[in-house]
C-alpha cells in the first residue's frame, strides 16, 4: 500500500525567501505525482503534474522534481509571496491502482 | 463546464437524516473520484469511477455510504442515516482518463455538518 509523507507539516517564512517542500512515497512504481495547493475552506488547485518518466516540471516560480528511485519529490517555490500562503499537498498515483494517494500536506505561511 | 462543480457548497443536516451530494465533472472526463477531508486531516479516498467499468468502492467507510454515476456525467454521493462523524468536506475530482497518467482536477467541495 502506497504511503505518502510530507515534511515539514508547517512552515512560516518571511516574504522573498526561496522554499523547498518535501514529499516522500514508499512504492516507487508510480504513474505520476501531482502537487496541489489548498486555500482555507476551498478545494484543491492543481499546480504541477510530473509523469513517471519525467524528472521535473516548472510553472512560473514553481519547480517540482521527481526522483522515483529514492521515492522523493520536492516543490521549490522561488521568491515567496504572501499570496503563496496555503496548504500544499502531494498526491501519488501508483501502479496497480489509478487512485491518487495524498500526503497530509505542508501548511505554508509567508508573512510580509 | 469549465471546471468540476459540486453542490451544495454547504449542507447542515440533523443526525439520522439522509443527504445527497452532487458532482458535475469536467465535460469529457471519464474518471471521477470522491474523497473525504475531515477537519485538520488529509484526503481520504472514498470511491472511483472510470467510464463504464465497475466502480472501485474500496474506500467507502460503511454501508451507509453509496455513490452512483450515469455514464460519464454527473455523480451523486449518498450518505444514509448521517452521524456526527460524517461531518467533513467531501471533494470530487475528475480526470480526462483513467490509467493513472492524467491530471486530476478538483471541485470546491461540499462542507457537510451533522448536528
Amino acid at each position: 500500500k502506497q504511503e505518502v509523507t510530507q515534511i515539514p507539516a508547517a512552515l512560516s517564512v518571511p516574504e522573498g525567501e526561496n522554499l523547498v517542500l518535501n514529499c516522500s512515497f514508499t512504492d516507487s512504481a508510480i504513474y505520476n505525482l501531482q502537487w496541489f495547493r489548498q486555500d482555507p475552506g476551498k478545494g484543491l488547485t492543481s499546480l504541477l503534474l510530473i509523469q513517471s518518466s519525467q524528472r521535473e516540471q516548472t510553472s512560473g516560480r514553481l519547480n517540482a522534481s521527481l526522483d522515483k528511485s529514492s521515492g522523493r519529490s520536492t516543490l521549490y517555490i522561488a521568491a515567496s509571496q504572501p499570496g503563496d500562503s496555503a496548504t500544499y499537498l502531494c498526491a501519488v498515483t501508483s501502479g496497480g491502482s489509478y487512485i491518487p494517494t495524498f500526503g497530509r500536506g505542508t501548511s505554508l505561511i509567508v508573512h510580509p | 463546464g469549465a471546471g468540476v462543480s459540486q453542490s451544495p457548497s454547504n449542507k447542515v443536516t440533523e443526525k439520522g437524516k439522509d443527504v445527497e451530494l452532487r458532482c458535475d465533472p469536467i465535460s469529457g472526463h471519464t474518471a471521477l473520484y470522491w474523497y473525504r477531508q475531515r477537519l485538520g486531516q488529509g484526503l481520504e479516498f472514498l470511491i472511483y469511477f472510470q467510464g463504464n467499468s465497475a466502480p472501485d468502492k474500496s474506500g467507502l467507510p460503511s454501508d451507509r455510504f453509496s455513490a452512483e454515476r450515469t455514464g460519464e456525467s454527473v455523480s451523486t454521493l449518498t450518505i444514509q442515516r448521517t452521524q456526527q462523524e460524517d461531518s467533513a468536506v467531501y471533494l470530487c475530482a475528475s480526470s480526462s482518463h483513467g490509467g493513472g497518467h492524467a491530471e486530476a482536477f478538483f471541485g470546491q467541495g461540499t462542507r457537510l455538518t451533522v448536528v
